[in-house]
């Protein structure tokens, strides 16, 4: 069984240009959570959708974030007009709705923005 | 979603068991205490879950004091693998909602020496 797959594994963008990561859940796993964790520091949650519907919001900064995980295909966390504090590794995790408290995470994205 | 405090950073001779405390003093009724591991540039990785039983499984044991306000992960017989951070989290164990996102802290960092 493939786990959390994460694309792609780094990623560099120019100040100003667009970041797109994706994540594709477990098979069968109908919820995905975006957590981001800025360099030496911890886990802090963004996200958490269903499909085709955001349940909690709350992490995701104002401007310039969005998410969405779609009927079909991988969910994306975008963000536009990078600058260099969003560079961090971008972790999302997924789990069936009735096994959440095992979420599986994936190897994560390296956003580095230069 | 009750707080946990955890020894910054442990270390471990290999092969022998690892200890890892979490005090989660205001701990409510219907809350579970669980432990993640996130090994260095990974993503984090369920290790296991308990609501007021003594729990094992395959990685670890979790050892839950009968006032639940704190709680001890234990790893039989530690290696240099099992070199990474612990999160212990408090959180309910309701389904759904804005329930969904886990909270980490900074967890302990385990080291292993040979």
């Amino acid at each position: 069984n493939a786990g959390v797959m994460q694309n792609p594994r780094h990623l560099v963008r120019r100040r100003g240009q667009e970041a797109r990561l994706r994540c594709s859940p477990v098979k069968g796993h109908s919820h995905v959570y975006w957590y981001r964790q800025l360099p030496e520091e911890g886990l802090k949650f963004m996200v958490y959708l269903q499909k085709e519907n955001i349940i909690d919001e709350s992490g995701m900064p104002k401007e310039r974030f969005s998410a969405e995980f779609p009927k079909e295909g991988p969910s994306i966390l975008r963000i536009q007009q990078v600058v260099r504090g969003d560079s961090a590794a971008y972790f999302c995790a997924s789990s069936r709705q009735d096994r959440w408290y095992g979420y599986t995470f994936g190897s994560g994205t390296r956003l580095t923005v230069v | 979603d009750a707080k946990t405090t955890q020894p910054p950073s442990m270390d471990c001779a290999e092969g022998r068991a690892a200890n890892l405390p979490c005090n989660h003093s205001t701990i409510s009724g219907n809350e579970y205490v669980y432990w993640y591991r996130q090994i260095h540039s990974q993503g984090p990785q369920y290790i296991i879950h308990g609501l007021k039983n003594n729990e094992t499984n395959e990685m670890a044991s979790l050892i839950i004091t009968e006032d639940r306000k704190s709680s001890t992960l234990i790893l039989p017989h530690a290696t240099l693998r099992d070199t990474a951070v612990y999160y212990c989290i408090v959180r309910v164990a309701e389904y759904g909602g804005s329930q969904g996102n886990l909270i980490f802290g900074k967890g302990t960092k385990l080291s292993v020496k040979p």
